[in-house]
């Protein structure tokens, strides 16, 4: 069985833009959760989804959101980047809302 | 919200050597797992257990939900053991909150 993807790997964008990042879970996971990794702030809960609906959100600004579709891809986006946004962004997906979570490789992300 | 702390934060061993991590909570948890976080940033799950005791060859963990804590074993390191182990934990109110983690390097 496939693992989590997260598609792209490596991203740099400049401050202010707008970046869409996305996550495939392991075939039939239904929930998909978003963390961010940075050195100072350690990992960091952003929103879980679970059929199609946010069921969780972390302590972030508006400016991070995301989405999930029927087939239970998501993708999160961050508008108006700032240069602390900087991080490793983690997608996780289970089989229900509570159970083992199985992360994907991350996408890293530089604002310049 | 729930506060996660986990003991070393750094830890150096020999290769072939024991080692203990430690995590505590500060509250009731749900859910608790461990992970270790290879050199290339990809999280693996070792364990999911919310109380117990667990054994996967060289690693075993233990979680005594009473008394807030869980324990990481893990019997003759290897080098491939280096790396990041994190634990995490769910509440009714809190979607995951990991700890800080314990950076472990085994040397040969």
């Amino acid at each position: 069985k496939a693992g989590v993807t997260q598609t792209p790997r490596y991203l740099i964008k400049t401050r202010g833009q707008q970046v869409t990042l996305s996550c495939s879970p392991i075939s039939g996971h239904r929930s998909v959760s978003w963390y961010q990794q940075t050195p100072g702030q350690g990992l960091q809960f952003l929103f879980e989804y679970f059929s199609e609906t946010q069921r969780n959100k972390g302590n972030f600004p508006g400016r991070f959101s995301g989405r999930q579709f029927s087939n239970s891809r998501s993708e999160m986006n961050v508008s108006t980047l700032e240069l602390g946004d900087s991080a490793l962004y983690l997608c996780a997906s289970s089989l229900t809302r509570v159970g083992t979570q199985y992360f994907g490789p991350g996408t890293r992300l530089l604002v310049l | 919200g729930i506060q996660v702390e986990q003991s070393p934060p750094d830890l150096i061993l020999q290769e072939g050597a024991n080692s203990t991590l430690r995590c505590n909570f500060s509250d009731s948890v749900n859910n608790l797992q461990w992970f270790h976080q290879n050199p290339w940033g990809q999280l693996i799950n070792l364990f999911y257990i919310p109380s117990g005791t667990k054994q996967n060859g060289r690693l075993s963990a233990t979680t005594v939900a009473t008394e807030r804590y869980s324990l990481l074993y893990i019997s003759s390191s290897q080098t491939t053991d280096s790396g990041v182990y994190f634990c995490a934990v769910e509440t009714s109110y809190d979607k995951v909150i990991f700890g800080p983690g314990t950076s472990l390097s085994v040397i040969p």
